[in-house]
């Protein structure tokens, strides 16, 4: 069935350092990718999308590429700052169904000044 | 612009009690709208959908039940908590965007409810 993988967190950085968190999906057909952030005890906000091959979702400095070769959707930003700590969910939308979006297991970001 | 809400934002209940969680979005009509939990540390499970008034589907089987009395309201519910129903529910609805030319459809999400079940 389809599902998403992302790198075993917790992730620890020190400001402005890069960042990437890996994503893997497996789906039938041809879905669309979201990076989902989350900040302590808040719900979800999304933070950027792709529908199709090649397409780079970007947005505060944060950005992903859908590569539909190597099945990933891998999360990057050059320099991290301490407010970037979060917890980032990789999701991929159903192509059937009630659009029902399937997340990964999120990875917990912590950067530290 | 759209909203959506959800209610209590903490909630503290005792083993065996009933459960009422409420979740309401405005500024769109028709939405498909999601119950989702989050156990401590974990990843997202969806729990329930609904893609109308009085249209529920469950994805795991569970003491926990859904209504949508109305377009824009969706409701978890439980006759009798256990203790691992602690967690966080997130409420989100479902609408449609543009990317690159494409539809996207994207998932919007309320600021949660914390349940602990002592």
């Amino acid at each position: 069935g389809d599902s998403v993988t992302q790198m075993e967190g917790p992730v620890t950085l020190s400001e402005e350092a890069f960042l990437t968190i890996n994503c893997t999906y497996t789906a039938t057909g041809y879905p669309s990718l979201f990076w989902y952030v989350q900040y302590p005890g808040e719900g979800l906000q999304l933070l950027l999308k792709a529908t199709k091959a090649d397409d780079k979702g970007s947005n505060k400095g944060f950005e992903a590429t859908y590569r539909k070769e190597t099945t990933s959707f891998h999360l990057e930003k050059g320099s991290v700052q301490v407010s970037d700590s979060a917890v980032y969910f990789c999701a991929l939308r159903l192509i059937q169904g009630a659009q029902k979006l399937v997340f990964g297991q999120g990875t917990r970001l912590t950067i530290n000044p | 612009s759209q909203t959506i809400h959800q209610w209590p934002a903490t909630l503290v209940q005792p083993v065996g009690s009933p459960l009422s969680l409420e979740c309401t979005v405005e500024g769109t009509s028709n939405p498909n709208l999601y119950w989702y939990r989050q156990a401590a540390g974990r990843g997202l499970q969806l729990l329930f959908y609904s893609v109308g008034i009085g249209q529920i589907s469950s994805e795991v089987p569970q003491n926990l039940s859904a209504s949508r009395p109305q377009d824009r309201q969706f409701i978890l519910s439980s006759k009798k908590l256990l203790l691992s129903d602690s967690g966080f529910y997130l409420c989100a609805w479902g609408g449609r965007g543009w990317t690159s030319g494409r539809a996207s459809y994207e998932q919007y999400f309320g600021p949660g409810t914390r349940l602990t079940v002592t």
